[in-house]
């Protein structure tokens, strides 16, 4: 089973409207969440960081949340638009920062914004 | 800056013939990585180098081989292909400074026969 579950798996809203996407984890211990944006046909590029300690981050129109007790993120995205359509990964990161291999990465969720 | 360079974009392999795929970052990166991404799964690290000389396994390291040529390079090879591979594959790096800021190069796409 995977650590990291994201939900729902794709999405389809209009353009301006908002949408919440989802991110369940189980790793523990846990050294902190990053939402990525990947463009189709593209790598993906970090949105936001946050520590176990955060709450809530924002970057321009994205606020991530985080409930470290109930092992959930959110990634809110605010009056969304046609360049929003993309996967949109959450990675969780184990306690031990230095091993590199203690990323745990979902399975994305496809948004798409239609006009 | 270049970022995350990746070749070749897209490739066809035949089971059983071999390749190597090409990263290269101009980021004057400590560590880079390799991944595979597969259809309703996160991204699964096949290897990693932590610095200039050193490779690990990652989670999912069968069939494949590594080579951290210098600081700039690190190149996966698969010896002999098989269907289970065809997949999008990401290389990224990061600095030792700011190890959790992953960048990403474009993918290579590669369909096995």
């Amino acid at each position: 089973k995977n650590q990291v579950e994201q939900s729902p798996q794709s999405l389809i809203i209009l353009e301006g409207k908002n949408c919440t996407l989802q991110c369940n984890y189980t790793v523990s211990p846990f050294s902190n969440l990053r939402w990525y944006k990947q463009d189709t046909g593209r790598g993906p590029v970090s949105l936001t960081i946050m520590t176990f300690s955060e709450n809530t981050k924002s970057n321009g129109r994205y606020t991530a949340t985080l409930d470290a007790d109930t092992k959930q993120s959110s990634l809110h995205i605010t009056a969304s638009q046609l360049s929003d359509s993309a996967s949109y990964i959450c990675v969780v990161r184990g306690i031990a920062w230095y091993n590199n291999n203690d990323m745990r990465f979902g399975a994305g969720t496809r948004l798409t914004v239609k006009p | 800056n270049a970022g995350v360079t990746q070749t070749p974009k897209f490739q066809v392999l035949k089971t059983g013939q071999s390749m190597t795929l090409q990263c290269a970052q101009d980021m004057n990166h400590n560590s880079m990585y390799w991944y595979r991404q597969d259809p309703g799964m996160g991204l699964r690290l096949i290897y990693y180098s932590a610095s200039e000389g050193t490779t690990d396994k990652g989670e999912v390291p069968n069939g494949y081989n590594v080579s951290r040529l210098n600081k700039r390079e690190f190149s996966l090879r698969l010896e002999s292909a098989a269907p289970s591979q065809t997949s999008v594959y990401f290389c990224a790096s990061t600095h030792r400074t700011s190890p959790e800021t992953q960048y990403f190069g474009p993918g290579t796409r590669l369909l096995v026969l």
